[in-house]
């Protein structure tokens, strides 16, 4: 599976959108990008996932760039509860699913 | 539906004592993991099964053993606990077969060793 680069943290303030940027340059084309995120070391909660086509759904966006080297997460109104280490992780059918998880983005989300 | 579950929530072990951290799924999925996480990093895969009556090594292995005889679950066992397997333990499952599809967490065990 690819490996993903994410930034180590962010801050957004309440009510504004929060872009959380992903760069997986050596995805292949099988490998679908997945977020999940994790609350207060709870256990991790999925998002939302891609191919190539940017998706949404009524947590997030995702948009991902044509050459799928990169992605980026939006919450377009960030709430105090969406403080959190978000993590971005390509994944395809083989390799039985395992997925690698890197250190993710703390994103704390501000009064 | 309850997800995935873990159980128990806390535990604090001896040096050398054993227990089985166990996990059950309720969504009929083949596939179940195991991951450990240490503090401020990510998860890292201690062992899987694609299907019951088949496991296979992760990451991070040693120290640990599992079974799966049902589909339902998969539990852990920790051998002659050491500190380093203090760590927050977390189940997850998903269907099979295509990546288009997401994992399901469970809560997490939070185990210590002293």
């Amino acid at each position: 599976d690819a490996k993903t680069t994410q930034p180590p943290s962010m801050d957004c303030a309440e009510g504004r959108a929060a872009n959380l940027p992903c760069n997986h340059s050596t995805i292949s084309g099988n490998e679908y990008v997945y977020w999940y995120r994790q609350i207060h070391s709870q256990g991790p909660q999925y998002i939302i996932h891609g191919l190539k086509n940017n998706e949404t759904n009524e947590m997030a966006s995702l948009i991902i760039t044509e050459d799928r080297k990169s992605s980026t997460l939006i919450l377009p109104h960030a709430t105090l509860r969406d403080t959190a280490v978000y993590y971005c992780i390509a994944c395809n059918a083989g390799n039985n699913r395992k997925l690698i998880w890197g250190l993710g983005t703390s994103l704390a989300v501000n009064p | 539906n309850a997800g995935v579950t873990q159980t128990p929530k806390f535990r604090i072990l001896k040096i050398g004592q054993s227990m089985t951290l166990q996990c059950t799924q309720d969504m009929n999925h083949n596939y179940m993991y195991w991951y450990r996480q240490d503090p401020g990093m990510g998860l890292k895969l201690i062992y899987y099964s694609v299907g019951a009556g088949i496991t296979d090594k992760g990451e991070v292995p040693n120290g640990y053993n599992v079974s799966r005889s049902t589909t339902e679950d998969f539990p852990l066992r920790l051998e002659l606990a050491a500190p380093s397997q203090t760590s927050v333990y977390f189940c997850a499952s998903m269907t099979g077969g295509n990546a288009n599809t997401e994992a399901f967490f469970g809560q997490g065990t939070r185990l210590t060793v002293v």
